[in-house]
């Protein structure tokens, strides 16, 4: 079974600040997810990546296969983006998802 | 996008009732469905998976008699928590697989938060 770790658990900056939000997993995966969730539960699927980078606006999403590692930034952070933000992966065995633990991020004005 | 719709979003019931959640994907098609389970500052924790037409598979420690799963079309799949009790009270989130994407694109609803009285 897959084991996630996700780095911070809690993590609080000022407005504007770079952010970096880490995810090691133990075994192959075929796709690695950031979700986003909010107070009220819902989820929101940020990213989906087997391999590289992606860019959505001010997200970045990095997959290290080789390292089992993945980084989640945020640029120019803002107080809509604190959420909790999980890293979830899926093969490895698993056909479901297999979650971190999140990463409570709080922005302040 | 994409939509998955879950009803109802909040539930509360007296224990010893049955409660039953509704996940339906809206626009596309989605053979394997998923439920999860949300205790209070806690990860996220894969239940079962719903799979169109056949018997769901549950993950090791879950009750398959008590966490009712029937997927019966390729937009709905349903979870009825039977003989609900209080320690059941948790965030049931589903997740489903769109059929037309190269494998792993998948959307959640918007969970279902139950409490049991």
């Amino acid at each position: 079974k897959n084991e996630v770790e996700q780095s911070p658990q809690n993590l609080t900056a000022q407005e504007g600040e770079f952010i970096t939000i880490n995810c090691s997993y133990s075994v192959g995966i075929s796709a690695l997810h950031w979700l986003q969730q909010h107070p009220g539960g819902g989820i929101v699927s940020l990213f989906m990546l087997s391999s590289g980078k992606k860019k959505h606006g001010r997200l970045i999403a990095t997959i290290n296969i080789q390292e089992k590692h993945s980084s989640l930034h945020i640029t120019a952070s803002h107080p809509r983006d604190s959420a909790v933000y999980i890293c979830a992966v899926t093969g490895g065995g698993a056909d479901g998802l297999t979650f971190g633990k999140g990463t409570h991020l709080i922005i302040q004005p | 996008g994409a939509v998955v719709s879950q009803h109802p979003s909040w539930v509360i019931c007296k224990s010893g009732t049955s409660v039953k959640i509704e996940c339906r994907s809206l626009d596309f098609q989605a053979t394997t469905m998923f439920w999860y389970r949300q205790f209070p500052k806690q990860s996220l924790m894969l239940m079962a998976t719903s799979n169109e037409g056949s018997k769901a598979t549950y993950e090791q420690g879950v009750e398959k008699d008590k966490f009712l799963i029937n997927h019966a079309s390729l937009t709905l799949s349903t979870l009825t928590v039977t003989s609900a009790h209080p320690e059941d009270s948790s965030f049931y989130i589903c997740s489903a697989r769109d059929d037309a994407s190269s494998g792993n694109t998948i959307y959640f609803g918007e969970g279902s938060w139950l409490t049991v009285v």
